[in-house]
Parts: structure tokens; C-alpha cells; sequence
């Protein structure tokens, strides 16, 4: 089965600018969470879908940030308007059953310059 | 809230040496434990996990860890490296929560660099 796919894998925008990052789970899973790892510290939750709905987003940072689950399948996480502070990875996971372990995408590499 | 604490941010070792990378989470009840892995330009993969039943879980390529309640941890350990094994582990906890999802908590990660 094709795994987690995340795209772009690298982006590089100006700070005040708007950067979208795609996630396509494995079709099937209901789960899809985001994930994000600034430069040098763990990684930490931001956000989990269950199908279309928010299911815990207090992971957020602020509001700045704007994540969608279109028809309960590819999510988009929008940064508007990026900061320097944002820069970091990303990552998106998918699961079909808890407790069983995530399946993560590669992630993408956001820098704000 | 739980917490994991990576102690060993990079860890250098000879090829065919022994390894342990350290991992310690704070107390609950019961918890669900993983071990990650980074390689070099690629997305985090699931070494090994631990839910329940024996406190010894094993990987495909010769890792293992042991859960150990009492000391609150999940030490990750491998009898022979191999140059390969070279990458990031990142340990993580779960709560299995009274609503059954389980919000990853991870530590800062240890970078095992493995030198022939």
C-alpha cells in the first residue's frame, strides 16, 4: 500500500507569506494527525482529524495556523502569515486503529527567511 | 501531562559495539511506548512499540527494549551496531486515554553515529 505522502518535501518563503502543505494519508485511514519538530527539540503534536472533524487541535500554535481535512481525506496545514518561528518539520501520520502506532510521511522542511 | 526525557542527544559508537540509548517518561497508570527512527533524508519510521503483554519487545534488525515500570523507562538496546544504523531515535508515550486516541508525546531524540 502506498504510505504517507507529504508534499512539498522543502519550502522556502519570505517571512509574511503564505505557505500550504498537503498531507494524503493511507486511503482507509480515518486518523490523520500533524506534527511539527523546530530545529533541535522534540517533536510535537499539533493537531488529530477523526475523518473530516478536529478531534484535538490544542497542539496549535496560534491562529496563524489553519489545518482542513477535505471530505475526510488529504489534509492541508496553512501558514498565513509565516514568521520566522515556524520554521521547522512538519509531519503528518496516519492511523487506522488505536494504539497500533502511526505510519508517518517523510515530512516537509519549512523555512521562513 | 506526560514527558519523555532523551538523555543522550548523540551517541558515538563503533561499528559491532554494543549500544543502549536511554529513555525515561514520566508515571502513569499505564502508557504505551514506541521507539522511532529518522534515517538521513527520510520520515520517521516505527522501530518498535510496546501496549502490553511482555516487557521485552523486539525490531526486525536486532533492536530491542524493555519496559520497566518501576523505573519509569524504555531503554532502547542493540548487542552489535552496524554502520547502517546510523540515524535518529526518537522515544515516545502515549496515554491510552479514556477516549482511546493517543496523543504522541516524544522526546528530543538521540543521534546514534555509528563509525567503522
Amino acid at each position: 500500500e502506498a504510505g504517507v505522502t507529504q508534499f512539498p518535501s522543502h519550502s522556502v518563503i519570505e517571512k509574511g507569506q503564505t505557505v500550504t502543505l498537503r498531507c494524503d494519508p493511507i486511503s482507509g485511514h480515518d486518523n490523520l494527525y500533524w506534527y511539527r519538530r523546530v530545529m533541535g527539540k522534540e517533536i510535537k503534536f499539533l493537531l488529530h482529524f477523526v475523518k473530516e472533524s478536529k478531534q484535538d487541535e490544542s497542539g496549535m500554535p496560534n491562529n496563524r495556523f489553519l489545518a482542513e481535512r477535505t471530505g475526510g481525506t488529504y489534509s492541508t496545514l496553512k501558514v498565513q502569515p509565516a514568521e520566522l518561528e515556524d520554521s521547522g518539520v512538519y509531519f503528518c501520520a496516519s492511523s487506522q486503529e488505536r494504539g497500533s502506532g502511526y505510519t508517518f510521511g517523510s515530512g516537509t522542511r519549512l523555512t521562513v527567511v | 501531562a506526560q514527558s519523555v526525557t532523551q538523555l543522550d542527544s548523540q551517541v558515538p559508537v563503533f561499528e559491532e559495539a554494543p549500544v543502549e540509548l536511554r529513555c525515561n517518561y514520566s508515571s502513569s497508570v499505564s502508557v504505551y511506548l514506541f521507539w522511532y527512527v529518522q534515517y538521513p533524508n527520510q520520515g520517521l519510521q516505527l522501530l518498535l512499540k510496546y501496549l502490553s503483554g511482555s516487557t521485552l519487545v523486539k525490531s526486525i534488525n536486532g533492536f530491542e527494549a524493555e519496559f520497566n515500570k518501576s523505573q519509569t523507562s524504555f531503554h532502547l538496546r542493540k548487542p552489535s551496531v552496524h554502520i547502517s544504523d546510523t540515524a535518529e531515535y526518537f522515544c515516545a508515550v502515549s496515554d491510552p486515554g479514556n477516549t482511546g486516541f493517543q496523543k504522541l508525546v516524544f522526546g528530543t531524540g538521540t543521534r546514534l553515529l555509528v563509525s567503522p
